[in-house]
């Protein structure tokens, strides 16, 4: 298995550009989750994903913040204008029936 | 308000002790309560996940309990290695959902 993947590891922008995210979970799995983590708030869940259809999104920050899943293998999450507040680590998790969460490598955003 | 705490301070123990992390919640009413180990630059690797009708579960060296009168969570290393140094996190489900609400996580060194 190759586990959660994230691309693209690490990602410096400038504040205003657009940066999108992109998560390939683990084949089979039903569940997909977006995290942000940071030193102060530590792991905040933005959104989840059961059978490609969003089901709780009330962690996304706000409007900049959007993320789609079109098919059962590819996530992305979009942050459009980009903000300094934005820089984080993104981590992308997927499970499957039972409770326990896989997560990816993680994205490390800079926005200057 | 909802939170969770965990040790804000780093715990330092020596090889071959108990390591012994806390958690600790107020206003939630879980069905069950999860344990990750996360290393440096890396996402969170699943543990161990208790129900609220378990007041024990054990894995190797790992036992984590759960009081749910209390409202915390125990969990301990026996036999404590070099290797077992990281932060680990407890998270718990929010209601009859996917979501997990998590602690700021524990870190823990095990000195040789």
């Amino acid at each position: 298995d190759a586990g959660v993947i994230q691309s693209p590891r690490h990602e410096v922008t400038e504040m205003g550009q657009e940066v999108t995210l992109r998560c390939k979970p683990i084949s089979g799995h039903d569940y997909l989750f977006w995290y942000r983590q940071t030193m102060m708030r530590g792991l905040e869940l933005l959104i989840y994903f059961n059978n490609n259809v969003p089901i709780d999104d009330s962690g996304m920050p706000e409007d900049r913040f959007s993320a789609k899943m079109p098919n059962a293998s590819f996530s992305t999450l979009k942050i459009q204008p980009s903000e300094p507040r934005d820089s984080a680590v993104y981590f992308c998790a997927s499970s499957r029936g039972q409770r326990e969460q896989y997560f990816g490598p993680g994205t490390r955003l800079t926005v200057t | 308000s909802q939170k969770i705490e965990q040790n804000s301070e780093a715990l330092n123990i020596q090889e071959g002790k108990t390591a012994t992390l806390t958690c600790n919640y107020t206003n939630y009413s879980p069905a069950y309560l999860q344990w990750y180990r996360q290393d440096p630059g890396r996402g969170p690797v699943f543990l161990l996940l208790i129900r609220e009708n378990e007041k024990e579960k054990r894995k190797e060296r790992l036992k984590v309990t759960f009081d749910t009168t209390l409202k915390q969570s125990l969990f301990h290393i026996t036999a404590s290695q070099p290797a077992d140094s990281a932060t680990y996190l407890c998270a718990l489900n929010a209601g009859n959902n996917r979501k997990l609400i998590w602690g700021l996580g524990t870190s823990l060194a095990v000195n040789p």
